[in-house]
């Protein structure tokens, strides 16, 4: 496997319900990343994690709540989620530490539903 | 704080040129990035400007001039797989990526 992938890549849940988002890079990259992505907005940060710390939370809900175990492996948390964070949730991965000037790469995403 | 303005939607033609501009207000600019996404799929790289001038890389070329705050995306030769939208990203000193909103740009037979 090469890049970044994501599973699952569609997800339907309940309010109540409590689920996972995986994300897992190759590329030996230091920093990870969640964005969530919704219609017509631009892609908004929601959390970073550089060398396995979390460097940044951008004022995102309790209801979220990310996990990086190792460099490679990035996990988001969902919880009595809201219609409302029905959205596509993207992970990336940089080779440098926040801040940094190198390009990001993509998973394709978890398209997630909430009813 | 960083605002990034891109149209919403442009229509051109395969075979056609077409140009998707992307202006910005930031402090402590650190380069700017263009990246492709089609629909369904994940964002993937395009360019990286962060002196002025024209980069070219193929069909695609990038602009960037910083005292204007001002970038454009050229693309040359449309075909219908360049159907997609186009995100422009600064970077700033000490702050991550802030994206724009994006152009979704439909090319026409």
């Amino acid at each position: 496997e090469t890049g970044v992938t994501q599973t699952p890549r569609h997800l339907v849940m309940g309010m109540t319900n409590k689920k996972s988002l995986k994300c897992e890079q190759h590329l030996g990259h230091n920093a990870m990343y969640w964005y969530k992505q919704s219609a017509k907005k631009p892609l908004e940060l929601m959390f970073v994690y550089s060398l396995e710390e979390r460097v940044e939370n951008n004022s995102v809900p309790s209801r979220f709540s990310p996990e990086c175990p190792n460099s490679s492996h990035l996990f988001l948390h969902l919880h009595t989620l809201q219609p409302e964070d029905s959205a596509l949730y993207l992970c990336a991965s940089s080779q440098d530490r926040p801040p940094h000037t190198g390009e990001l790469f993509f998973g394709e995403g978890s398209r997630l539903t909430v009813l | 704080g960083q605002n990034i303005d891109q149209p919403t939607e442009m229509t051109a033609t395969e075979g056609a040129i077409v140009q998707i501009n992307c202006t910005y207000q930031t402090s402590g600019f650190n380069g700017l990035f263009w990246y492709q996404q089609h629909a369904g799929e994940a964002p993937t790289f395009l360019s990286y400007n962060v002196l002025d001038g024209l980069e070219e890389k193929g069909r695609f070329s990038s602009f960037l001039s910083r005292s204007k705050g001002y970038s454009y995306l050229l693309l040359k030769e449309l075909q219908m797989k360049d159907s997609a939208s186009y995100l422009c990203a600064v970077g700033a000193y000490g702050q991550n990526f802030v994206f724009g909103p994006g152009t979704r740009l439909s090319v026409l037979p």
